[in-house]
């Protein structure tokens, strides 16, 4: 079973709107990493946060962590159509060397 | 400081061929992930080197599948004998340190006929 599940797995919304998309994990942590792939391309790595962090911010995006719940939260705000795209979320094993990726959401933003 | 370079990007194989994956790490990072997604899911982990070692080759296929970091060049994902579940986009990471950031190449896109 995988480590991080995301939820929604599909989600569209209207060029201006906020989004949110919610991952949960297993087993506890010591980061959670979200990364963002637009279609056909590599992955790129959107923000770490740490299990002592509650929330992070990086431009519009914001994402909080709840160890006790065993879930994370991605806001993209004001989303804008260049936000399309799929967002994982990932933990690392107990090593660090592995990063167990959940399905994703597809987010698309229509102009 | 360029990004984590992979080739070819894209690779066309024959049932039975040999697939040879490249990929380099970005400058300073010593840690190096190859991870394989297949259509429509997330990234699955298979194998973490360090220079000269495999660290981790949990997720690694018993059989026909090799990974290794030499000394001076690239890392290589070897797939031989390739057959048509092999198909897949296949990316390579690298981190300066365990718990980091991982970051990704572009990817290659491995298709079996």
């Amino acid at each position: 079973s995988q480590q991080g599940e995301e939820d929604p797995q599909a989600l569209s919304i209207q060029e201006g709107e906020n989004a949110t998309m919610n991952c949960s994990y297993k087993t506890s942590i010591n980061n959670l990493q979200w990364y963002r792939q637009n279609s056909g391309r590599g992955l790129v790595h959107l923000i770490l946060i740490r299990s002592n962090e509650r929330e992070k911010h990086s431009g519009r995006l914001r994402v909080t962590l709840d160890t006790s719940k065993k879930s994370s939260s991605l806001l993209i705000t004001a989303s804008r159509a260049a936000d399309t795209a799929s967002y994982f979320c990932a933990t690392p094993n107990n090593a660090g060397n592995m990063l167990t990726f959940g399905g994703g959401t597809r987010l698309m933003v229509k102009p | 400081n360029a990004g984590v370079m992979q080739n070819p990007r894209h690779l066309v194989r024959r049932r039975g061929q040999e697939a040879r994956l490249r990929c380099s790490p970005m400058k300073g990072h010593s840690h190096v992930y190859w991870y394989r997604q297949l259509p429509e899911e997330g990234l699955k982990f298979m194998v973490y080197l360090q220079k000269e070692n495999i660290i981790d080759e949990s997720g690694m296929p018993k059989e026909r599948f090799s990974a290794e970091f030499p000394k001076e060049g690239p890392s290589i994902l070897r797939i031989q004998q390739v057959v048509r579940g092999d198909s897949a986009a296949y990316f390579c990471a690298s981190s300066p340190q365990t718990f980091y950031e991982q970051y990704f190449g572009p990817g290659t896109r491995l298709t079996v006929t």
